[in-house]
């Protein structure tokens, strides 16, 4: 069935680091596939997207490329800031035609920033 | 514009009890999703429903169970509470055939 492995933290970074979390996935079909973000004690926030091959989603300097090939999706960011503080989940969304199919979620990077 | 509200936002139950977690969806959404996240986990899906009726369902036992109402609001119960069913469980909203999910803030149940 379709899954997401994704890179286990927690990931310490100082401001204006370098940042990048693996995500590799297995899913049958085209999904598509997300990056979400939750800040403490709040729900979900979608970061990004991307719905095909070579599709590349960025949202406030977070990038990242949907590569079929290596059926990855790595989460990077240039330079990452104390606010970034939060944890980022991996996601891909199985094709089912007309209706959204279910989400299938990584177990999450806790990412901490320090000044 | 609301987004999705969800609740209580805190609930704290015994084992062997019941509970109805409520889920109203964003303005303009149909379908309604739910799903547990237990600590230090990913978001599991349990259940999604679209026109009042249950459309796909998670590998969760039948203690969990659901409604969508006419004006597409959700409730979702858990019936004989274990511990292990303390989590943060979220509703996501969407609109069939398009766009994505919204997710609203979660409840946060606590079986003790």
């Amino acid at each position: 069935g379709d899954s997401v492995t994704q890179m286990e933290g927690p990931v310490t970074l100082s401001e204006e680091a370098f940042l990048t979390i693996n995500c590799t996935y297995t899913a049958t079909g085209y999904p598509s596939l997300f990056w979400y973000v939750q800040y403490p004690g709040e729900g979900l926030q979608l970061l990004l997207k991307a719905t095909k091959a070579d599709d590349k989603g960025s949202n406030k300097g977070f990038e990242a490329t949907y590569r079929k090939e290596t059926t990855s999706f790595h989460l990077e960011k240039g330079s990452v800031q104390v606010s970034d503080s939060a944890v980022y989940f991996c996601a891909l969304r199985e094709s089912r035609g007309s209706t959204l199919g279910r989400l299938y979620f990584g177990r999450g990077t806790q990412l901490t920033v320090w000044p | 514009d609301a987004g999705v509200t969800q609740s209580p936002t805190h609930l704290i139950k015994t084992r062997g009890q019941q509970v109805t977690l409520r889920c109203s969806p964003k303005s303009g959404h149909d379908t309604v999703s739910w799903y547990q996240q237990a600590l230090g986990q990913g978001p599991q899906f349990i259940f999604q429903y679209y026109e009042e009726e249950e459309r796909q369902r998670g590998n969760f036992p039948d203690r969990f169970s659901g409604h969508q109402f006419p004006n597409y609001s959700s409730e979702l119960n858990v019936n004989a509470l274990l511990l292990g069913d303390s989590a943060l469980y979220l509703c996501a909203s969407s609109l069939r055939g398009s766009g994505g999910y919204t997710f609203g803030s979660g409840t946060r149940l606590t079986v003790v």
